[in-house]
């Protein structure tokens, strides 16, 4: 059981605009930003989103970050067969001492 | 080029004990925290362990703590982490990982190796 919850799955078909949730509490996304990454099967992970809303050079803006409270968000618009892939959220929770990843947000473009 | 090289994996009996290292190139290591990631078949990311750019504090997840230990050789840009009393459940890909961010609160992970994978099994 991961800290932060996630969808396990979504989908969309190309073109459209979709959203994955990541929802935490107090003693994580409440009060430390979140990063959000991207993996591809049998690939290491990849950045997406830093310090909740940012993003790395390279990153298209078609991918965006927000965080309300205890949760964030990542958007996808424009959806490309490519962007199929899981997507994890992270943070730092401070109550544990610990990183603490999302559960991870298959994303299926129809 | 920036760039984290994993090594050390294979496999081992439970109760056995591996070291895994990782080879950084392409950035001033001394100077970064780092991160060890894992990812069991078919599974979520797991973060394992971290390890401030001085080497003196080190936080690990509560399933690995008294059994994993991490460490660095800024010397030699490696970053290592031992692992004893090895289970079953300790089977994953092992990603050694950057760390960024002024403070924990703003902590990301912008650079990540390839993996290694530790397969515990009789």
């Amino acid at each position: 059981q991961s800290v932060l919850t996630q969808p396990p799955s979504v989908s969309a078909a190309p073109g459209q605009k979709v959203t994955i949730s990541c929802s935490g509490s107090s003693s994580n996304i409440g009060n430390n930003y979140v990063s959000w990454y991207q993996q591809f099967p049998g690939t290491a992970p990849n950045l997406l989103i830093y310090e909740n809303n940012e993003r790395p050079s390279g990153i298209p803006d078609r991918f965006s970050g927000s965080k309300s409270g205890t949760s964030a968000t990542l958007g996808i618009t424009g959806l490309q067969t490519g962007d199929e892939a899981d997507y994890y959220c992270g943070t730092w929770d401070s109550g544990l001492s610990a990183w603490v990843f999302g559960g991870g947000t298959k994303l299926t473009v129809l | 080029e920036v760039q984290l090289v994993e090594s050390g994996g294979g496999l081992v009996q439970p109760g056995g004990s591996l070291r895994l290292s990782c080879a950084a190139s392409g950035f001033t290591f001394n100077i970064y925290s780092m991160n060890w990631v894992r990812q069991a078949p078919g599974k979520g990311l797991e973060w394992v362990s971290y390890i401030l750019s001085t080497g003196r504090t080190t936080y690990y997840a509560d399933s690995v703590k008294g059994r994993f230990t991490i460490s660095r050789d800024d010397a030699k840009n490696s970053l290592f982490l031992q692992m004893n009393s090895l289970r079953a459940e300790d089977t994953a890909v092992y990603y050694c990982a950057r760390v960024r961010g002024t403070t924990m609160a703003r902590y990301y992970i912008d650079v990540w190796g390839k993996g290694t994978t530790v397969t515990v099994s009789s």
